[in-house]
């Protein structure tokens, strides 16, 4: 079974530019979540999609965005891009289970530098 | 605001010897605590999972325990070996609207484990 697959894997975009990122879920999974990863604040939770639905969202500004279409697959945006956002963005996939604690796969992630 | 601590930041090990990471937390309401492993450039794998039922999970070498009323949790590694050098990383996810949980990352501890 294929893992998590996340494109692409290293990106350099300069300020005030756009990125999107995307990631395709596991077979059969239907719940993606985006995180952000930087050495200085550690992971950090974006958002969630679970058939094609915003769940849930962290305390990110409205810059990024994202969206699930009817195949699970995800796409993350970042629009007017700054420096600070240079890090590795990673995407997990899940069942999506409304009740327990499912397992959550995560991606190789993307490697964002800003410049 | 919901928090989670990990110690020690770091820890070198000889091959072969045990260890045991900590993880403290203040998430509410609590739905679930999860220990990944990640190794440089790449994404984290999960370990255990554990609700708040549960107080003990074992994956091969890994036990993980979980305190609910003191809000800890620990990681325990037997006979480490060169390949459990990576960080590890506790989670706390605590439950939302929807079914779906909102988690909040430790930053994790950098074990090394040398020959």
């Amino acid at each position: 079974k294929a893992g998590v697959t996340q494109t692409p894997r290293y990106l350099i975009k300069t300020r005030g530019q756009q990125v999107t990122l995307s990631c395709s879920p596991i077979s059969g999974h239907r719940s993606v979540s985006w995180y952000q990863q930087t050495p200085g604040q550690g992971l950090q939770f974006l958002f969630e999609y679970f058939s094609e639905t915003q769940r849930n969202k962290g305390n990110f500004p409205g810059r990024f965005s994202g969206r699930q279409f009817s195949n699970s697959r995800s796409e993350m945006n970042v629009s007017t891009l700054e420096l600070g956002d240079s890090a590795l963005y990673l995407c997990a996939s899940s069942w999506g289970s409304r009740q327990g604690a499912t397992e959550q796969y995560f991606g190789p992630g993307t490697r964002l530098t800003v410049t | 605001k919901n928090q989670v601590e990990q110690s020690p930041q770091s820890l070198i090990i000889l091959e072969g010897k045990n260890c045991t990471l900590q993880c403290n937390y203040t998430v509410s309401p609590f739905s679930n605590l999860r220990w990944y492993k990640q190794d440089t450039g790449r994404g984290p794998v999960s370990l255990t999972i554990m609700t708040f039922s549960e107080n003990t999970k074992s994956n091969g070498r890994y036990t993980a325990t979980l305190d609910a009323d003191t809000k800890q949790s620990s990681l325990h590694i037997t006979a480490s070996q060169l390949s459990d050098s990576a960080s590890y990383i506790c989670v706390v996810s605590a439950y939302a609207s929807g079914g779906s949980y909102i988690p909040t990352f430790g930053r994790g501890t950098s074990l090394i484990v040398h020959p």
